[in-house]
Formats: C-alpha cells, sequence, structure tokens
C-alpha cells in the first residue's frame, strides 16, 4: 500500500527566502504524485503533479518539484516565499498507481514572516 | 476545471444525531470520492462514492456510519450517523476530473 511521510508539521521562513517542503513515499508500483495547498477556509487546489516523463514538475504561483525514484522523494521547492503562500501544504501519491484514489501526507503548515 | 460545492460549511451537532453533507459539481466527473480530515492528521479516504450504486468504503469505514448517496454523475450526499465527539473532522468531497481531482472548501463538523 502507498504511504507518504511529511516529516514536521510546520516550517517558518521569511519573505523572499527559499522555501523547501519535503515528502518522501512508499509505493509498490510507480507512483504519481501530486502536491496540493489549502488556504485558510477553502479547499485543496492542485499545486502540481507528477505522472511521468520530465521528473522535475513546474506548478502554479512558482512552485515546482522533482521527482527523484532512488530517494523515493518528492520534494516541494520555491526560490523565494511570498507572503501570500502561507498556507498549508499536502504531498499525495495516487493508490494503486494511477487509479484517482489519493493518499496523502499529514501536511505542512507554511508560515512567511515579513 | 470543476467547482465543487459542499454545503453546510460547518456545524455543530449534539451527539447520537446525524448530518448529511451535500457535494455538488458544476460539471461531470469520472469519480467522486469523500475524505476526513481529523484533527492534526492527514486526509484519509472514507469511500468512493459510486453513481447510482452503493459506495466502496475503504477499511475502518462502514455503510451504516457513513452512509453515501451519488443519484448522478455531479452530486453526492455524505451521512455522519449517530454521531460522538470523535466525528468532529473536516469532511471533503472530492470529484476526480481528466487531469487532476478537485476538493470541496469541506464540512467542519464538531460533535458535542
Amino acid at each position: 500500500a502507498q504511504s507518504v511521510t511529511q516529516l514536521g508539521s510546520h516550517v517558518s521562513v521569511s519573505e523572499g527566502a527559499l522555501v523547501l517542503l519535503r515528502c518522501n513515499y512508499s509505493s509498490s508500483v510507480p507512483p504519481y504524485l501530486f502536491w496540493y495547498v489549502q488556504y485558510p477556509n477553502q479547499g485543496l487546489q492542485l499545486l502540481l503533479k507528477y505522472t511521468t516523463g520530465a521528473t522535475l514538475v513546474k506548478g502554479i504561483n512558482g512552485f515546482e518539484a522533482e521527482f527523484k525514484k532512488s530517494e523515493t522523494s518528492f520534494h516541494l521547492t520555491k526560490p523565494s516565499a511570498h507572503m501570500s503562500d502561507a498556507a498549508e501544504y499536502f504531498c499525495a501519491v495516487s493508490d494503486q498507481g494511477g487509479s484517482e484514489k489519493l493518499v496523502f501526507g499529514k501536511g505542512m503548515k507554511l508560515t512567511v514572516n515579513p | 476545471s470543476a467547482v465543487i460545492s459542499q454545503k453546510p460549511s460547518r456545524d455543530i451537532c449534539q451527539r447520537g444525531t446525524s448530518l448529511t453533507i451535500q457535494c455538488q459539481v458544476d460539471s461531470q466527473v469520472t469519480m467522486m470520492f469523500w475524505y476526513r480530515q481529523q484533527p492534526g492528521q492527514s486526509l484519509t479516504l472514507i469511500a468512493t462514492a459510486n453513481q447510482g450504486s452503493e459506495a466502496t468504503y475503504e477499511s475502518g469505514f462502514v455503510i451504516d456510519k457513513f452512509p453515501i448517496s451519488r443519484p448522478n454523475l455531479t452530486f453526492s450526499t455524505l451521512t455522519v450517523s449517530n454521531m460522538s465527539p470523535e466525528d468532529s473532522s473536516i469532511y471533503l468531497c472530492s470529484g476526480q476530473g481528466y487531469t487532476e481531482a478537485f476538493f470541496g472548501q469541506g464540512t467542519r463538523l464538531t460533535v458535542v
């Protein structure tokens, strides 16, 4: 069965600093990987996804993530944090390698300090 | 993209009662799902809502506790039955489009 690990629950960065949110997964089949963002009182919004092909995936709002099979990782980065990036971020893997059911990590709350 | 509307957005309920959450999608989706997010926890899949037939439940979730209906492609309901404080969570509806899953804003349920 698939699983996702997001170590820690909260990260704080200064505005303009690098954002790095870590995600490691476990999957017995080639995974589909996702990052979702949840702003306060809103639903989850897809940031980016990896299915096949290029391992560096670019998403919305300047975020990108790199699929590293050897490290079973899919870390999310953004070169320069903005105040509007403050939200909760969830990493997810699709169950059974491509089905629509998602297995989520515990989420990471990002705070951006001025 | 699909827009998913859930209601109510929040509710406070007495233990022993039931609450039905509605989920409406503005366009057809291939599949619909219901997730639960307990305080400080990740999202956990409750079940897949199947059109016109019984939902498919994940391990640990049963139909008597979480009856689900999906009468058509764009609408589904989840009922949380005989509630206890342990059911206090955010419940999210999700619809699978052609390329991604879309989520409603969630229903924040507090059971007292």
